[in-house]
């Protein structure tokens, strides 16, 4: 069965840093681009990350470039993001989401996707 | 950063027809990429519902259909059920931008 497990949310502080992982399973990892998606309490679906099969190509939206790092370890089956320098609006659920293809040119879409991880921003 | 706008919400009667709207712009949908549709049900992860503008994962129940015109996109319920009630969410990629976008999103309400 094809599986995502994403962990690592909490609550922390404005300016503190977290890492989020997500543990895949059921499919060959390394051959997919892999997506980080949030969404904050009550409001729509933003994509945050991707990264591609290799690393080769990542791309952040706005919001969080330059304060958000995705990597993977393809031969852990998982991928991460560091989050620093938050913010009270990166209060979210965070969702792990797998490509299916490999880059992150726009071609292809999320079909797998996990439960997500909460992650609050608060003092 | 909703680049695609959809109607926040529609209503509609068991067994009625609703179609929700995708409206982009000539970076993404006009510019020729694919529009994905997901479902999410209260509560849950999404779930992706149409692929490729019109395609339906195996599962997914032929009530559901997708269509893509211009710089906008349509996914239609014919049939509606009370399972349908859930968010809707359209998505795309913007190449000015880079990056991938999602739809405002909209919910749908049986009456």
């Amino acid at each position: 069965e094809v599986q995502l497990v994403e962990s690592g949310g909490g609550l922390v502080q404005p300016g503190r840093s977290l890492r989020l992982s997500c543990a895949a399973s059921g499919f060959t990892f390394d051959d997919y681009a892999m997506h980080w998606v949030r969404q904050a309490p009550g409001k729509g679906l933003e994509w945050v990350s991707g990264i591609s099969w290799n690393s080769g190509s990542i791309g952040y939206a706005d919001s969080v470039k330059g304060r958000f790092t995705i990597s993977r370890d393809n031969a852990k089956n998982s991928l991460y993001l560091q989050m620093n320098s938050l913010r009270a609006e990166d209060t979210a659920l965070y969702y792990c989401a797998k490509d299916l293809g490999g880059t992150t040119s726009g071609v292809y879409y999320m079909d797998v996707w996990g439960k997500g991880t909460t992650v609050t921003v608060s003092s | 950063q909703s680049v695609l706008t959809q109607p926040p919400s529609v209503s509609g009667a068991p067994g009625q027809r609703v179609t929700i709207s995708c409206t982009g712009s000539s970076s993404n949908i006009g510019a020729g990429y694919d529009v994905h549709w997901y479902q999410q049900l209260p509560g849950t992860a999404p779930k992706l519902l149409i692929y490729g503008n019109s395609n339906r994962p195996s599962g997914v129940p032929d009530r559901f259909s997708g269509s893509k015109s211009g710089t906008s996109a349509s996914l239609a319920i014919t049939g509606l059920q009370a399972e349908d009630e859930a968010d809707y969410y359209c998505q795309s990629y913007d190449s000015s931008l880079s990056i991938y976008v999602f739809g405002t999103g909209t919910k749908v309400t049986v009456l």
